[in-house]
C-alpha cells in the first residue's frame, strides 16, 4: 500500500528575527557536519560545514553550533529574510568521506 | 559553475516497467549519489559510486540498481517499477571523498501508476 510520510517540522519566524534550526545526529564518527538549504523546486545547496573537532563556526549571517556531548547540531540565521524560506537539512559525512547522510529536514517560513 | 544535470524533470511510468534515470556532472567529480526524497523523510541514500564501475549500497537499495560506466555519468535503474517508488529522485556529486559540498541536480519527480 501507500506509505504515509511524516510531517515536516516547521519553524515560523518574523522577518528580521533570528532563526534557530536544530538537528540531532547519531554517528559520532563523522568528520564533518553540514547544513544544506533547499528552495522550492530546486536541489539542496550547501550552506556551511563544521569539523567535528570544533564547536562553533560562523559564516555570513549564519552560525553553526556543534554539541558533541548530546549529539546536537544547530543552525542560527541572523536577521531572517524572506529569501531564507526553505527546507533546511543537516548532513554528515561518513564511510571515509564517501557518503553524505541527511536528516529529515525542517521547513523555515518567514513571515513579512 | 558545477552543473549536475538530470535527464528528466518529470516522468510517469507504469508498474512493472524498467526505468532509467540519468545524471551527468561536468566537473570531473569523483563521487556521485542517488537519493530519494519523500515528505517528512528527508533525503535517503539509495546508492553511491566513488569511481567508475564502483558502487556501494546506501540505506535503501532494494528495488534499485546503478551503473557508472563513465566518470561523468551515474544512472539509477528501477528494474520493475512499483507504486511505492513514486518519489522525487535527486542526483548529487562531490569533488572528492571527504568533500562536504555536494552539488545536486534539479530532481526527477517520478510517478509510477
Amino acid at each position: 500500500g501507500e506509505s504515509v510520510g511524516l510531517h515536516l517540522p516547521t519553524l515560523s519566524v518574523q522577518e528580521g528575527d533570528n532563526s534557530i534550526i536544530n538537528c540531532a545526529y547519531s554517528n559520532s564518527a563523522s568528520d564533518y557536519f553540514i547544513w544544506y538549504k533547499q528552495e522550492s523546486g530546486k536541489g539542496p545547496q550547501f550552506i556551511i560545514d563544521i569539523r567535528s573537532n570544533m564547536d562553533k563556526r560562523q559564516g555570513q549571517r549564519v552560525t553553526v553550533l556543534l554539541n558533541k556531548t548530546v549529539k546536537h547540531l544547530s543552525l542560527q540565521i541572523a536577521a531572517t529574510q524572506p529569501g531564507d524560506s526553505a527546507v533546511y537539512f543537516c548532513a554528515e559525512n561518513n564511510n571515509a568521506g564517501n557518503m553524505l547522510t541527511f536528516g529529515g529536514g525542517t521547513r523555515l517560513m518567514v513571515k513579512p | 559553475d558545477v552543473k549536475v544535470t538530470q535527464s528528466s524533470r518529470y516522468l510517469v511510468k507504469r508498474t512493472g516497467e524498467k526505468v532509467f534515470l540519468e545524471c551527468v556532472q561536468d566537473m570531473d567529480h569523483e563521487n556521485m549519489f542517488w537519493y530519494r526524497q519523500d515528505p517528512g523523510l528527508g533525503l535517503r541514500l539509495i546508492y553511491f559510486s566513488y569511481d567508475v564501475k564502483m558502487k556501494e549500497k546506501g540505506d535503501i537499495p532494494e528495488g534499485y540498481s546503478v551503473s557508472r560506466e563513465k566518470k561523468e555519468r551515474f544512472s539509477l535503474i528501477l528494474e520493475s517499477a512499483s507504486t511505492n517508488q513514486t518519489s522525487m529522485y535527486l542526483c548529487a556529486s562531490i569533488l572528492y571523498p571527504g568533500s562536504t559540498e555536494a552539488f545536486f541536480g534539479q530532481g526527477t519527480r517520478l510517478t509510477v501508476v
